[in-house]
């Protein structure tokens, strides 16, 4: 247990929808990364928070957006959803103030239909 | 563009030999690496991980190597149990003003064969 927490683990959604995949980071840290893995491909990152503040952003499309509360619990909202958004979507936290390395959670999958 | 690459989608290894993956990597600027394990509907457990002041860093059966004038890493798994059969991603860690970042590899698959 790396003790990030995603939820849902599964989701199936139709074309068009929007869903919002929630993770909550590891006790203690203000960093929470989103990644995408689509079939095949390796991990794409799509856009980091700091305490609250969005840190760097990777591959993100415009059609998704994120942010982290203050409980520092983050959300990753997907909208206008296509076929090709299908994909396993991880979070990772990491205690700031070192170069260590991001705990995964385990993921939501992701099915657009 | 890809600042990590791992160029072999998939190895694999007879239970006992020496399993090694590989991964380059562009950025001159990453000064820490990586390596997360990964089997089927889990998240990327972290393994081990080097800083770009080491050329060698090992735990128990896994040895991770750095060569930074070929911008390569290797990971070694001696001996190789079925247990391991996992994908292997390599990440590799920068600053961005007051950010760190983690740069992943499209993985390699490993599979011990007993």
């Amino acid at each position: 247990d790396s003790g990030v927490t995603q939820t849902p683990k599964h989701l199936i959604t139709a074309t068009g929808q929007r869903v919002t995949l929630r993770c909550s980071p590891r006790s203690g840290d203000l960093s929470v990364y989103w990644y995408q893995q689509s079939l095949d491909q390796g991990l794409q990152f799509l856009i980091q928070y700091y305490n609250g503040e969005e840190r760097a952003k990777g591959n993100i499309l415009e059609r998704f957006s994120a942010q982290q509360f203050p409980d520092l619990h983050s959300e990753l909202n997907l909208s206008s959803l296509e076929l090709g958004d299908s994909a396993l979507y991880f979070c990772a936290s990491r205690a700031e103030g070192g170069p260590t390395g991001a705990f995964f959670g385990q993921g939501t999958r992701l099915t657009v239909v | 563009d890809q600042q990590v690459k791992q160029n072999s989608p998939s190895l694999s290894v007879q239970e006992g030999r020496i399993s090694i993956l590989n991964c380059d990597y562009t950025n001159s600027m990453f000064d820490y690496f990586l390596w997360y394990k990964k089997y089927p509907a889990e998240g990327p457990t972290f393994l081990i991980s080097i800083s770009s002041i080491k050329d060698k860093n090992e735990d128990g059966r896994f040895t991770v190597f750095l060569n930074k004038s070929a911008k390569h890493l290797s990971l070694h798994i001696v001996p190789s149990q079925p247990g391991d059969s996992a994908v292997y991603f390599c990440a590799a860690s920068s600053s961005s003003g007051s950010a760190r970042q983690l740069t992943f590899g499209s993985g390699t698959q490993l599979t011990v064969l007993p």
